[in-house]
């Protein structure tokens, strides 16, 4: 199985504060990577899938980029609304699997 | 707008059978994959299986031998069987569509927690 690990596992930061995620993937899959938010006791909620495509509905502030191994995520202006556990996810191969999450908090 | 509804025994003992429903409705069951996941309290997620609209299936390697996942096209409805369940399978499971290589559609989760 692909295993994927994300960095930070957390993270501190402020409304308005730039922030970037990273996912490493164990081999490559080209741009088969997905990312999630999600809320305290909600379901995840896609914002990006391959790699760098923004699902309707998902604000501008975030951006998705990188191919192959490596892969970041991007939260230009941290609303109070962005604070939450955020997950890659990839299907290059099967089976699917997730990284283990960045929690980001208030600062 | 796809939504899907899923419901299903929340208490378990160990051994029992967990059994969870999802209902699709605004899209066909007869497109797309239709899975299932479930996150452990306080931890990430892991995928469990799915089927397609053939009702072919896959099934996570580890959990194989106990999960079982069908279709009722008739009700736009999926399903997940899994058996001789432990406190390990503690988690709150969510049902979920897969269009190519990500999930764009996923239940609201439920809670089933295996306890003697």
């Amino acid at each position: 199985d692909i295993h994927l690990t994300q960095s930070p596992s957390f993270l501190s930061a402020s409304v308005g504060d730039r922030v970037s995620i990273t996912c490493r993937a164990s081999q490559g899959i080209n741009t088969y990577l997905a990312w999630y938010q999600q809320r305290p006791g909600k379901a995840p909620n896609l914002l990006i899938f391959g790699a760098s495509t923004l699902q309707r509905g998902v604000p501008s502030r975030f951006s998705g980029s990188g191919s192959g191994t490596e892969f970041t995520l991007t939260i230009s202006s941290l609303q109070p609304e962005d604070f939450a556990t955020y997950y890659c996810q990839q299907l290059n191969s099967f089976p699917p699997t997730f990284g283990g999450g960045t929690k980001v908090e208030i600062k | 707008q796809v939504h899907l509804q899923q419901w299903g025994a929340g208490l378990l003992k160990p051994s029992e059978t967990l059994s969870l429903t999802c209902t699709v409705s605004g899209g066909s069951l007869r497109e797309f994959y239709w899975s299932w996941i479930r996150q452990p309290p306080g931890k990430g997620l892991e995928w469990i299986g799915e089927i397609n609209p053939n009702g072919s299936v896959n099934y996570k390697r580890t959990l194989r031998s106990r999960v079982t996942i069908s279709l009722d096209t008739s009700k736009n409805q999926f399903s997940l069987k899994l058996s001789s369940v432990t406190a390990a399978d503690t988690s709150t499971y969510y049902c979920a569509r897969r269009a190519v290589d990500y999930f764009d559609y996923w239940g609201q989760g439920i809670l089933v927690t295996v306890a003697s």
